[in-house]
């Protein structure tokens, strides 16, 4: 069946960057977008952006266009998130998901010095 | 950005009993092609969301037929027909018509 694997729960200081890892299995990995989305604590929801794992195309939403990087390796079939120069702001649960029909099951940053 | 705002925000209600949700749009979410990509999600507590309902009424494989959604432009509602306890947690409706999605702000479902 469909499997996500997302990397474990990060804590990093402001100003660094951390690289999300959400690896797929039980389909063909370049078939499906991957998404990737936001939850703060207690909060709903943002998507951050896409990306096709065939082709390497991304699309983001304005918002995390500067702040997010989405890449994907189909050997590993695997697909990365990057959030450069963190703040509190970016302390939050991220998921990826595919096309939003199957989700990972998030990763915590936690943004702390 | 297209704003979808979700009401009630939170929902009481006992096992067996029927409950509607709504989710109203600042845009209409009819595409171009003619479809309407509003769907419905439920994320129950400490799991990640779980796709429910697609393109406003179709039913998302292994979900239970107790959940229905209706709707069209910028009008939309998902009813259960019969809370059952699984049932509880957050429901959020979220739209790919227009660029950036965009998810509504939520409504929780608990036990009264």
């Amino acid at each position: 069946q469909v499997n996500l694997l997302q990397s474990g729960a990060a804590l990093v200081k402001p100003g660094a960057s951390v690289k999300l890892s959400c690896k797929a299995s039980g389909y063909t990995f370049t078939d499906y977008y991957i998404h990737w989305v936001k939850q703060s604590h207690g909060k709903s929801l943002e998507w951050i952006g896409y990306i096709n794992p065939n082709s390497g195309y991304t699309n983001y939403n304005e918002k995390f266009k500067s702040k997010a990087t989405l890449t994907v390796d189909k050997s590993t079939n695997t697909a990365y998130m990057e959030l450069s120069r963190l703040t509190s702001e970016d302390s939050a649960t991220y998921y990826c998901t595919r096309s939003i029909t199957n989700w990972g099951q998030g990763v915590m940053v936690t943004v702390s010095s | 950005d297209v704003v979808l705002t979700q009401t009630p925000p939170t929902l009481s209600a006992t096992i067996g009993q029927s409950v509607s949700i709504s989710c109203r749009s600042s845009q209409s979410l009819l595409h171009s092609n003619g479809n309407t990509y509003l769907n419905w999600l439920l994320q129950r507590p400490g799991q990640p969301p779980q796709l429910l309902i697609y393109l406003v009424s179709r039913l998302e494989s292994g979900v239970p037929n107790r959940f229905s959604g209706s709707g069209s432009g910028t009008d939309f509602t998902l009813k259960i027909s019969g809370v059952e306890a699984e049932d509880l947690g957050v429901y959020y409706c979220v739209q790919s018509t227009h660029a950036p999605r965009t998810f509504g702000g939520g409504t929780k479902l608990e036990l009264k």
